[in-house]
């Protein structure tokens, strides 16, 4: 499998400001996905990433809310944008690794919004 | 869209026990359903899959099985040992030749092995 990071590992943020995430492969990969995972919940889909066309969001996630770059094929950043503390999660990058179909994740941002 | 259902949210066994997750889906062009164990603080970590062409899949302690007709796929994990104790999520996604929609997860299983 791939060998996936993210940083930061973990941040608290004010309500209001805006957080970036990266999210970086070692090998290069087509598809990338965006999830949040709330505290002691399931993961829910926020993005699909694919290099050279605009990212495709969820049913209630939006692009002004969670603008996604995806500038080459190792690489994707999801802003998390005017933070409330709703946005409190764990936000985990993954990627589309081997086999069709193979999803394997990153270890995760953990986000507090005070 | 996609909806998964996964039941039961705990499941408690004895050491050597066997624990089964059941899970039923929704829309029929997924074809793609693996499954995940994530520990506390972990990432989740892909354990299993299958794929809609086959009906079960093992791979030592471990094996999957899915009713296409019938919409639901199920974990089997036989002679259970502590480190197996974790959430284990299903998910379904319909992917084909130009990529995947992304994962629909259920909503976990919190697996206890007692010693």
């Amino acid at each position: 499998s791939a060998v996936i990071s993210q940083k930061p590992s973990r941040d608290i943020c004010q309500r209001g400001t805006s957080l970036t995430i990266q999210c970086q492969v070692d090998s290069q990969v087509t598809m990338m996905f965006w999830y949040r995972q709330q505290p002691g919940q399931s993961l829910t889909l926020i993005a699909t990433a694919n290099q050279g066309s605009e990212a495709t969001y969820e049913s209630g996630f939006v692009i002004d809310k969670f603008p996604i770059s995806r500038p080459n094929l190792t690489f994707s950043t999801l802003t998390v944008s005017n933070m409330s503390p709703e946005d409190s999660s764990i936000y985990l990058c993954s990627v589309e690794h081997g086999r069709a179909g193979e999803q394997y994740f990153g270890p995760g941002t953990r986000l507090t919004v005070t | 869209g996609e909806n998964v259902e996964q039941h039961p949210s705990t499941l408690s066994v004895q050491e050597g026990d066997s624990a089964v997750i059941k899970c039923t889906y929704s829309d029929s062009a997924s074809n793609y359903f693996p499954w995940y164990k994530q520990e506390l603080g972990k990432r989740p970590q892909l354990i299993i899959d299958i794929r809609s062409n086959v009906g079960e899949k093992k791979d030592q302690r471990i094996a999957v099985t899915l009713n296409k007709t019938a919409k639901h796929f199920s974990l089997h994990i036989t002679e259970t040992q502590p480190e197996d104790s974790a959430v284990y999520f299903c998910a379904a996604e319909m992917y084909s030749g130009g990529g995947a929609d992304g994962l629909t997860f259920g909503k976990g299983t919190h697996l206890i092995i007692q010693p």
